[in-house]
């Protein structure tokens, strides 16, 4: 399988838990998207890197929000002291960074709850 | 600010054509992109305008007017495996520190194919 891979895909903590969230792209995708998405409503951009930089973060990215791209490969979301309002589903996006239509690839998601 | 309106839900008849609206008001505009997403699934790419007129790729077709701020998804001889929720996104502009090509998605719009 050569799409975007995101584990765990399910994840359960309580409230004040730490996370951490590792997103695959596809092979020599050198952009990378983070999204979370909540029931109901489209995704909402968090954070985007092009190789190991990360070149811009939503408001939406608190303080307790970190994410990583150490190699320009994998990326990792972590969040800090989880919040209810945590709860999403987090989605992970790749693009090459060549000409044309630049459609983003999902991943499946990993989907959180705080209790 | 950016806004993207599309109606919250539709329903259509097994065999016939659906046509799910979207409107937008963003800062910027670079492509519109339209995205099917099945229940717990990822969304995948169906469609991308970046210049005005109609688009058509088998069953679905997307049309886009950048004067009026407004697109369609066009879904002809619908299946019951089109149920599903799509997606309309607007790319963020090219901006002065380099295109990060963020996707701005409205709310989806949640279609049901009856028999």
């Amino acid at each position: 399988d050569t799409g975007v891979s995101q584990d765990p895909r399910h994840k359960i903590t309580k409230r004040g838990q730490n996370v951490t969230f590792r997103c695959d792209p596809i092979s020599e995708h050198n952009r990378l998207y983070w999204y979370r998405q909540t029931l109901g409503q489209g995704p909402e951009f968090l954070t985007y890197f092009q190789n190991e930089a990360q070149l811009e973060k939503s408001r939406l990215l608190s303080d307790r929000f970190s994410a990583e791209r150490p190699k320009g490969s994998f990326s990792t979301l972590e969040i800090q002291r989880t919040e209810q309002g945590d709860s999403a589903m987090y989605l992970c996006a790749s693009r090459p960074g060549l000409a044309g239509n630049n459609e983003q690839f999902f991943g499946p998601g990993t989907r959180l709850t705080v209790l | 600010g950016q806004n993207i309106d599309q109606p919250t839900e539709m329903t259509a008849t097994e065999g016939a054509i659906v046509q799910i609206n979207c409107t937008y008001q963003t800062s910027g505009f670079n492509g519109l992109f339209w995205y099917q997403q099945h229940a717990g699934e990822a969304p995948t790419f169906l469609s991308y305008n970046v210049l005005d007129g109609l688009e058509e790729k088998g069953r679905f077709s997307s049309f886009l007017s950048r004067s009026k701020g407004y697109s369609y998804l066009l879904l002809k001889e619908l299946q019951m495996k089109d149920s599903a929720s799509y997606l309309c996104a607007v790319r963020d502009r090219v901006k002065s520190s380099g295109n990060t090509g963020k996707l701005i998605f409205g709310q989806g719009t949640t279609l049901q194919v009856k028999p």
